[in-house]
């Protein structure tokens, strides 16, 4: 079935770095994708939908200078973490939609940044 | 504004014992709801969603317009169905899941 996969599943960086995580839509193509964010024992807040060609819609309160999107095939987004903070330390997690399939929107394994 | 609203954060039943997991939302327009479930150490998985009016793992949800809620039943818990439950809820066109808080099952042996 479809899946979604997101690399790195962990990292951490140091204060001041940039990371960089991927996201790929396996057995399917996406046009959009969406990124998430799960602080501990909390729920998902969306952060962004990533459009495939075009820039990505950022939900109100969330930075687009730090959190960079870019959505460059059908199948892949990266959400790069710029300047990053030990309060940008999070779960991120990406989703994507198989609008063509089941219609169902699969979520990443999601990755762990830890900011030191 | 979309918001959907899970009042309980935990729910703990003894097996064999019925589970209600509450759910209500808000939306201006038709919604299509969904219930995800993600189990210890795994990623945000579909469970059901309303549309398709089915039973998953003993689960179901009947969507109701009228009280605007969408609660996730199953009549005999079972120990594997410990896991934290989110009701999602997507409005009209390509629109990404807005989630509620989500609620943790514990169901005691």
């Amino acid at each position: 079935g479809a899946v979604v996969s997101q690399h790195p599943s962990w990292v951490i960086c140091k204060s001041g770095t940039s990371v960089k995580i991927e996201c790929r839509s396996l057995d399917f193509q996406a046009t959009t994708m969406f990124w998430y964010r799960q602080f501990p024992k909390q729920s998902l807040m969306l952060m962004a939908t990533s459009n495939e060609g075009s820039k990505a819609t950022y939900e109100q309160g969330v930075e687009k200078d730090k959190f960079l999107i870019n959505h460059a095939s059908l199948t892949l987004s990266t959400l790069t973490v710029t300047s990053a903070h030990p309060e940008d330390s999070s779960f991120y997690i990406c989703s994507a939609r198989d609008l063509e399939g089941t219609d169902t929107q699969y979520f990443g394994p999601g990755t762990r940044l830890t900011v030191l | 504004a979309q918001r959907v609203t899970q009042p309980e954060k935990l729910l703990s039943v003894f097996k064999g014992a019925p589970v209600e997991l509450k759910c209500n939302y808000s939306y201006s327009g038709s919604p299509e709801l969904f219930w995800y479930v993600q189990y210890s150490r795994q990623r945000l998985q579909l469970l059901l969603r309303h549309i398709s009016r089915e039973s998953i793992k003993g689960f179901t949800a009947d969507l109701n317009k009228g009280e605007t809620s969408f609660h996730l039943k199953k009549p005999f818990a079972q120990e594997e169905d410990s896991a934290m439950y989110y009701c999602a809820l997507r409005g009209q066109g390509n629109t990404p899941l807005v989630f509620g808080k989500g609620t943790r099952l514990s169901v005691i042996a």
